[in-house]
């Protein structure tokens, strides 16, 4: 059964750094493309990145290049999501996703990870 | 960027009702790469519908998609309880994804 399983809801203060994270399992880790999506409160979905964890090849949406970091060891199945110095308006949902190439879309969702950023 | 438009924002049907979602394109998106997600509250998102009109694994034959160039619709022939929900479409092009503002979907 193809899991994707996120880490847990984080409380953090403005100007901290956060690395959230996701494991694969039930699948090849390394044949599929592991993509990122934030949900902001009673709002839509936005892409924000993808990474192909066989050779970390990464792909940002401009939205939110430079504005996150996004990573993956192959070694543990594990994709991440980063921030160097959080603001209050990256409290989000955050999903991670499997990206099913052949069909363009995105066939398996983890449960998600609520950050919450508050002084 | 290729913006998708869904409407209506809000559909207010019955159980047994059929609902027509519609979901517009800025420009031409390639039909094998238009799908359709499901949210419920407190949920995370599930595939529906994949290459406009494949229902993903384990979705009910109640769910329909067409459409093709700009213009794309999920069907729902008969609302049952549990359809009454959030629905998003998303687009894949040029390495780059992104998804309608969605339409909810709730009970009359």
């Amino acid at each position: 059964e193809v899991q994707l399983v996120q880490s847990g809801a984080e409380v953090k203060k403005p100007g901290e750094s956060l690395k959230i994270s996701c494991k694969g399992s039930g699948y090849s880790f390394t044949s599929y493309w592991i993509g990122w999506v934030r949900q902001m409160p009673g709002k839509g979905l936005e892409w924000m990145g993808i990474i192909y964890p066989g050779d970390s090849d990464t792909r940002y949406s401009p939205s939110f290049q430079g504005q996150v970091t996004i990573s993956a060891d192959k070694s543990i199945s594990t994709a991440y999501l980063q921030w160097s110095s959080l603001k209050a308006s990256d409290t989000a949902m955050y999903y991670c996703v499997r990206f099913a190439t052949s069909s363009g879309s995105f066939d398996y969702w983890g449960q998600g990870t609520l950050v919450t950023v508050s002084s | 960027e290729i913006v998708l438009t869904q409407s209506p924002g809000t559909l207010s049907l019955s159980p047994g009702e059929r609902a027509t979602l519609s979901c517009r394109a800025s420009q031409s998106v390639s039909s094998s790469y238009l799908a359709w997600y499901q949210q419920k509250p407190g949920q995370a998102p599930r595939l529906l519908i994949y290459g406009a009109s494949s229902r993903a694994t384990g979705i009910p034959d109640r769910f329909s998609g067409s459409g093709s160039g700009t213009d794309f619709t999920l069907t729902i022939s008969r609302l049952e309880p549990e359809d009454f929900a959030v629905y998003y479409c998303q687009q894949y092009g040029s390495s780059r994804f992104t998804f309608g503002p969605g339409t909810k979907v709730d009970i009359k």
